[in-house]
C-alpha cells in the first residue's frame, strides 16, 4: 500500500513564526488531506488539495503530484494551531481504495 | 449543513463486554468510514460501508463488525471488548466518486 511519511515529526515554535511541514508519499493519489487534530480529537480539514496550490487566511498547501510531496505552510503561527498536523492520501480505484495517514507533526506555538 | 455526527461521546466498558457506536454522515455523503485511533498514533483504517455493504477492510480481527442502514448512517461493534481496544473510534464520511473526507469529533473508549 501507499505510505505516507511526514517532517518533521516534532516542531516548537514562538508565537508569530512561520513554518512548513512536509508529506512525502510513495504511490500516485488522487485525494489528498491536510488535517489539524485539536487537543479534544476532532480532526478538521485543513485542505483537501490533490494537487496544485490553495491558501485559507494564514494557511496555504501545495502538492506536487508528479514529485508525490505535498507543503503545508503557516504563518505569522498562533497557540491555536498547536497540535498534530496530519496528511493524508488516497489512490480512488487502486488497490488500495482508503485514506491513508501519515505519522503526523506535533507542532507546538509558544506565546 | 450538519457535519458528520458520533455518539456517544465517551464510553466505558468493561473488559469483555460488547460496544456498539453511532455515526450518521455528513448530509450528501453515502459512504463511511471508520478509523480506530490509539494514544499518540495516527488514525488506523477499520473498514468502510458502501450501500449497505463493507467495501474495504483494515488489518482488524473479526471482534469489530459493522452496519450501514439505508439512510447512510452507520454503527461499529466491537465484541468481547480488550484492554487494547481503548482508542478513539473516529467515523469519516464521503461520496463514492471522489472528494474529501469528513471526520466526526469520535467517540473516546476506555477498556477497564
Amino acid at each position: 500500500g501507499i505510505q505516507v511519511e511526514q517532517s518533521p515529526p516534532d516542531l516548537i515554535l514562538q508565537e508569530g513564526a512561520n513554518s512548513t511541514l512536509r508529506c512525502n508519499f510513495s504511490d500516485s493519489v488522487n485525494n489528498l488531506q491536510w488535517f489539524h487534530q485539536n487537543p479534544w480529537g476532532q480532526l478538521i480539514n485543513l485542505f483537501y488539495i490533490p494537487s496544485g496550490t490553495k491558501q485559507n487566511g494564514r494557511l496555504s498547501a501545495t502538492t506536487v503530484a508528479t514529485e508525490r510531496y505535498s507543503l503545508l505552510y503557516i504563518s505569522s503561527s498562533q497557540t491555536t494551531d498547536s497540535g498534530v498536523h496530519f496528511c493524508a492520501v488516497l489512490n480512488y480505484g487502486g488497490a488500495t481504495n482508503k485514506l491513508i495517514f501519515g505519522t503526523g507533526t506535533l507542532l507546538a506555538v509558544q506565546p | 449543513d450538519a457535519g458528520v455526527t458520533q455518539s456517544p461521546t465517551h464510553l466505558i466498558k468493561t473488559r469483555g463486554q460488547q460496544v456498539t457506536l453511532r455515526c450518521s454522515p455528513k448530509s450528501g455523503h453515502d459512504t463511511v468510514s471508520w478509523y480506530q485511533q490509539a494514544l499518540g498514533q495516527g488514525p488506523q483504517f477499520i473498514f468502510q460501508y458502501y450501500e449497505e455493504e463493507e467495501r474495504q477492510r483494515g488489518n482488524f480481527p473479526d471482534r469489530f463488525s459493522g452496519h450501514q442502514f439505508p439512510n447512510y448512517s452507520s454503527e461499529l461493534n466491537v465484541n468481547a471488548l480488550l484492554l487494547g481496544d481503548s482508542a478513539l473510534y473516529l467515523c469519516a464520511s464521503s461520496i463514492a466518486q471522489g472528494g474529501g473526507y469528513t471526520f466526526g469529533s469520535g467517540t473516546r473508549l476506555t477498556v477497564v
